[in-house]
Formats: structure tokens, C-alpha cells, sequence
């Protein structure tokens, strides 16, 4: 079945650029969606279609996908950035929505 | 701007039934995807299912659970709910309701709720 897979952990500091990958077998083709987790609040989608924000959203974060590697972007990176960060495709092998492990993101 | 909120026990027995509530609020509960998701402890986010009212009722379960599965729609009462029956500790989880304006995308959700099944 498909997999996607996501690196634990990821650090950067405030005011530079953060990458997040997020691999899976010949995953460009797929539309990928991005959500960021903080504990004990509700997941918000970040990236949404063609790796664009969805509209509220600020437009730090931005996603492109080629090949086996998708990545989620966050420019300007900002203290209330850190948290989980989890890729999403659909499993069409399986017919089913499947997730990454989710990586974590530290600001320094 | 829609708001979810997740409802019921955090604790359930072994081989029991689990059921919760999602009650929504600032919007209509019409024309989306409304769907259950968990997070094991240490584990991938996964998807349970989803409802869908158009006119008519569609639902769509994860195949690995689809036989112990339920989601239900209350339309008038803005609220959609999960059961799923013969629980084990591999249930435990943090359990979201969300919101979708396609099957695979979770646009809105609850902040979650923890449910642990124990004997």
C-alpha cells in the first residue's frame, strides 16, 4: 500500500525559511495537503490545492510537489509557527485518506 | 466562521461502544463532507469516515474499520456523530470531527477530544 513519510523533526530560526518534506512513491502527480497540529487545539489546513494557502491563511506557507518528494514552505518562520506539521494524500490503492507522521517543527 | 466541538465519555470499557458527538456551530451542516478522525498516541493521523448530505445520505468508511463503524447525521440539530462498537486500547486515541468541501480535504476542525479504553 502507499506510505508517505514524513522526518521527525525539523528546527530553524526565527525570520529564515523552514522546508518539510514529505515522501512518497512518485508523489508529484497527487494534490497534497498540509495541516498544522498544536496540542490541545483544533489541526488548521495550511496548504490546500496547487500548494496555495487556503484564503485567511497566511501567505508564509506555501507547498509545491515533483517526483517522489512534496514540501511545505513556511517563509519568515515565527515563534507561533512551531508545532506538528502533517502531509495528507489520497490512497487510491486503498480508497482512503492517509497521513504522514507529521514532523515537528522548532523554532530556535 | 464555522465552529466544531467534539462531545462524550473519555473513557470507555474493552469491548464496548464508543460514541461521540460533533455539534456545529456558524454555519450549515448541509453540502460538506463531515468526518471522524483519530490520532493513536505516537501514530499517524487516520480517517474514519465521512457523511455527506446532497438530498441524499452518503457515508464512506476506512476499510480497516468499516465493520465497526457507524456515522450518523442529526441535520436539524446541527450535529453528526461516531460509534464504533467492540473497542480495544488500540482505539485509544485523540478523536476530531471535521469539516470538508471534498472528500480528502479537512478544512475546519474540532480541537479533539481524548478517549482511552481500558478495563
Amino acid at each position: 500500500s502507499y506510505v508517505v513519510t514524513q522526518p521527525p523533526s525539523v528546527s530553524v530560526a526565527p525570520g529564515q525559511t523552514a522546508t518539510i518534506t514529505c515522501g512518497g512513491d512518485n508523489i508529484g502527480p497527487k494534490s497534497v495537503r498540509w495541516y498544522q497540529l498544536k496540542p490541545g487545539q483544533a489541526p488548521v489546513l495550511v496548504v490546500y490545492d496547487g500548494g496555495a494557502p487556503p484564503s485567511g491563511m497566511s501567505e508564509r506557507f506555501s507547498g509545491s510537489n515533483s517526483g517522489d518528494t512534496a514540501t511545505l514552505t513556511i517563509t519568515r518562520v515565527e515563534a507561533g509557527d512551531e508545532a506538528d506539521y502533517c502531509c495528507q494524500v489520497w490512497d487510491d490503492d486503498n480508497d482512503r485518506v492517509l497521513f504522514g507522521g507529521g514532523t515537528k517543527l522548532t523554532v530556535l | 466562521q464555522v465552529q466544531l466541538q467534539e462531545s462524550g465519555p473519555g473513557l470507555v470499557k474493552t469491548s464496548e461502544t464508543l460514541s461521540l458527538t460533533c455539534t456545529v456551530s456558524g454555519g450549515s451542516i448541509g453540502y460538506y463532507y463531515w468526518s471522524w478522525l483519530r490520532q493513536p498516541p505516537g501514530k499517524p493521523l487516520e480517517c474514519l469516515g465521512y457523511i455527506y448530505n446532497n438530498g441524499g445520505i452518503k457515508r464512506k468508511y476506512d476499510p480497516s474499520l468499516q465493520s465497526r463503524v457507524t456515522i450518523s447525521l442529526d441535520a436539524p440539530g446541527n450535529q453528526f456523530s461516531l460509534r464504533l462498537t467492540s473497542v480495544t486500547a488500540a482505539d485509544t486515541a485523540v478523536y476530531y470531527c471535521a469539516r470538508g468541501h471534498a472528500l480528502d480535504v479537512f478544512d475546519s476542525w474540532g480541537q479533539g477530544t481524548l478517549v482511552t479504553v481500558s478495563s
